[in-house]
């Protein structure tokens, strides 16, 4: 079945910083890939996605890109602020969604 | 926020119990996709619902069923319940062949 790898488990920046977080996944039939903001004690937002027919796609300060060849994506986040500090995770779907571990952003002011 | 509802908040049940979770589905979506989050951990997919029947399983036992209803809202049900057990159930609604999925506030469960 789909197995979605998510580094790094922390990360930690400075405000006005860029930060990225990496995610693999195992199946190549994998046609969506969501990225979801979690804050402590709520419920997980989605953020930003893409699908399996577009290489890059841009929300003001969020990107994310993808890679189907190494089955690589990837979330970048720039101008960081400390409003940005969550839980992030990474998602990947055939016929279910499987997240990633999460990545602990936190930015300091 | 989504308009995604589940009930109730926190919950706190024994060993061998059982327990029933609920989720009202946003508006015009018709599938229920329910989520098991352990802390610290990503959410696990336990299983999905359209049109009122399984529509596909994560890798969970039979002690975990679910039901949905005709205006789409959803339960899940735990039975013999253990410690592993505890942790935020989620739900998220979509329609049926949709991309996005938008999660309820979740359930905190806890099992003593």
């Amino acid at each position: 079945g789909e197995n979605v790898e998510q580094h790094p488990s922390t990360l930690s920046v400075q405000e006005g910083d860029s930060a990225v977080i990496k995610c693999t996944y195992s199946d190549s039939a994998s046609n969506y890939f969501p990225w979801y903001k979690q804050e402590l004690g709520k419920r997980p937002q989605l953020i930003i996605d893409i699908r399996s027919n577009v290489g890059e796609k841009k929300d003001q300060r969020i990107a994310v890109t993808l890679n189907k060849t190494a089955k690589h994506f990837s979330l970048h986040i720039t101008e960081t602020q400390p409003e940005d500090s969550a839980v992030y995770f990474c998602a990947a779907r055939t016929d279910k969604l499987i997240f990633g571990t999460g990545t602990r952003l936190q930015v300091f002011p | 926020e989504t308009g995604v509802t589940q009930s109730p908040t926190h919950l706190i049940k024994t060993r061998g119990q059982q327990v029933t979770l609920r989720c009202s589905s946003q508006s015009g979506h018709n599938t229920v996709s329910w989520y098991q989050q352990a802390l610290g951990q990503g959410p696990q997919f336990i299983f999905q619902y359209y049109r009122e029947e399984e529509n596909g399983r994560g890798n969970f036992p039979p002690r975990f069923s679910g039901l949905q209803f005709p205006n789409y809202s959803s339960e899940l049900n735990v039975n013999a319940l253990e410690l592993d057990d505890s942790a935020l159930y989620l739900c998220a609604s979509s329609l049926q062949g949709g991309d996005e999925q938008f999660f309820g506030p979740g359930t905190r469960l806890t099992v003593l």
